[in-house]
């Protein structure tokens, strides 16, 4: 039979212009949440984080807003390069521990 | 810093035979994860310990899996007989202790089952 993958959200942006990647996490709980950026045949990357007591961070070309009201995370890329093309991952955790990872969204910068 | 180490990068086997990943995690880390990555499934924590003990193993999918930290700076998962559905991209990743710290992933472990 047919096999059925997760459904990876894709995001196409030309080179220079800036990319927003959306994350919905699924715990009010939850106090503390990282980007990663994985490329091909590679392992997660840090980005960024965020505690919950912050509502923004801002790294070199990166920023990343948290709203806890309706529990969602973005990550904002300034001049988006074709290095940045890969998969982006939002971790999420309440146990200080385990985090939680969505299933990623699929970003491919066009030159 | 060498950053997290796991070996080796990539591993081929048949159905039934024994598999053995290797981690070494950063110096001075004292927590240490193991994630198994498939298309189907993304990203799923496995097991997890602290000061080389396992605390959370409840994502292991079976008793053929087995995971070992026997000091501070190497860890093994076992497969024990290896199954074509165990088939996947295998991740350790270290970090420096409780309380919402970052996670550093090695570049993973690619295994096949035939």
């Amino acid at each position: 039979g047919e096999s059925v993958g997760l459904h990876l959200p894709t995001l196409s942006v030309q080179e220079g212009d800036n990319s927003i990647i959306n994350c919905a996490y699924s715990n009010s709980a939850s106090d503390y949440f990282i980007w990663y950026k994985q490329e091909s045949g590679k392992g997660p990357q840090f980005i960024i984080d965020i505690r919950s007591n912050m509502d923004k961070r801002q790294g070199q070309r990166v920023t990343v807003l948290l709203n806890k009201t309706v529990k969602h995370l973005s990550l904002q890329i300034a001049a988006t390069q074709p290095g940045d093309s890969a998969v982006y991952f939002c971790a999420e955790t309440y146990t200080g521990n385990q985090f939680y990872f969505g299933t990623g969204t699929s970003l491919t910068v066009i030159p | 810093d060498a950053g997290v180490i796991q070996s080796p990068r990539h591993e081929v086997t048949e159905m039934g035979q024994e598999v053995t990943l290797r981690c070494k995690p950063i110096s001075g880390h004292n927590s240490l994860f193991w994630y198994r990555q498939t298309m189907m499934r993304g990203l799923e924590l496995l097991i997890y310990f602290n000061n080389n003990v396992p605390i959370d193993d409840s994502g292991m999918p079976e008793d053929r899996f087995s995971a070992k930290m026997p000091n501070a700076s190497f860890s093994t998962l076992k497969i024990q007989p290896s199954e074509p559905r165990d088939s996947a991209v295998y991740f350790c990743a270290s970090s420096q202790g409780t309380g919402g710290y970052i996670q550093y992933f090695g570049a993973g472990t690619r295994l096949s089952v035939l």
